[in-house]
């Protein structure tokens, strides 16, 4: 069974604070995504990865950067937070090896910056 | 660009059948997606549709797809209120290893 698990359920930040936001995954699985959730926005990709130390943009990367220094591992950062990334943070993986491009998520991280 | 619709809300009643719609833009996506968000979790594959397909039915769910019109349904029958959850359609957008999700629709099931 696939389990992707992130760091915290909930965090409470300050503005102008750095965040460090957590996902592993269990199923070395070689693709691993960042969205940010909002009412009525749906999901919106930050950044994606195929493989260790590569990373691509997704559709709104400004204000975070990411990690990847093992395969199981993808950090999101919040280099300055500020409140409108006050967010629902949801992390994927999804393997290549197939056709179907299913991605498994984690249980997501509500971050609120105050 | 690529850009994937549906209403925001729907509310039915225990029992009856549920209908979500979806419209996307991307007609070289190869599969279509229905995924679920129960509260305080992440997503979950639901169901899926190849693009060469129109109908798929498993259990309660049946996916209809209108390629012409790119528009995509799915319907729930017998809804019960642990159907109650965030539905969002996806699709691949041509082979790629990205998905691109709708805005998420909320069924509500009134007991």
């Amino acid at each position: 069974d696939v389990k992707v698990t992130q760091s915290s359920r909930y965090l409470v930040k300050r503005t102008g604070e750095k965040v460090f936001l957590e996902c592993v995954q269990d199923m070395d699985h070689e693709n691993m995504f960042w969205y940010r959730q909002d009412p009525g926005l749906g999901l919106r990709l930050i950044y994606f990865s195929y493989d260790v130390k590569m990373k691509e943009k997704g559709d709104i990367p400004e204000g975070y950067s990411v990690s990847r220094e093992k395969k199981e591992r993808f950090s999101l950062i919040l280099e300055s937070a500020s409140t409108n990334q006050t967010s629902m943070y949801l992390c994927a993986s999804s393997t290549p090896g197939t056709d179907l491009y299913e991605q498994y998520f984690g249980p997501g991280t509500r971050l609120t910056v105050t | 660009g690529e850009d994937v619709e549906q209403s925001l809300f729907l509310s039915v009643r225990e029992g009856d059948s549920s209908v979500i719609n979806c419209t996307y833009t991307d007609s070289s996506s190869t599969y279509l997606y229905w995924y679920k968000q129960e509260p305080g979790a992440g997503l979950q594959l639901l169901t899926y549709i190849f693009s060469n397909m129109d109908m798929k039915q498993d259990q309660r769910l049946t996916v209809l797809l209108n390629k012409k019109d790119k528009h995509l349904s799915l319907r729930i029958a017998d809804t019960q209120t642990g159907d109650s959850a965030i539905y969002f359609c996806a699709e691949n957008g041509g082979a790629t290893n990205k998905l691109i999700f709708g805005t998420g629709t909320l069924l509500a099931v009134q007991p």
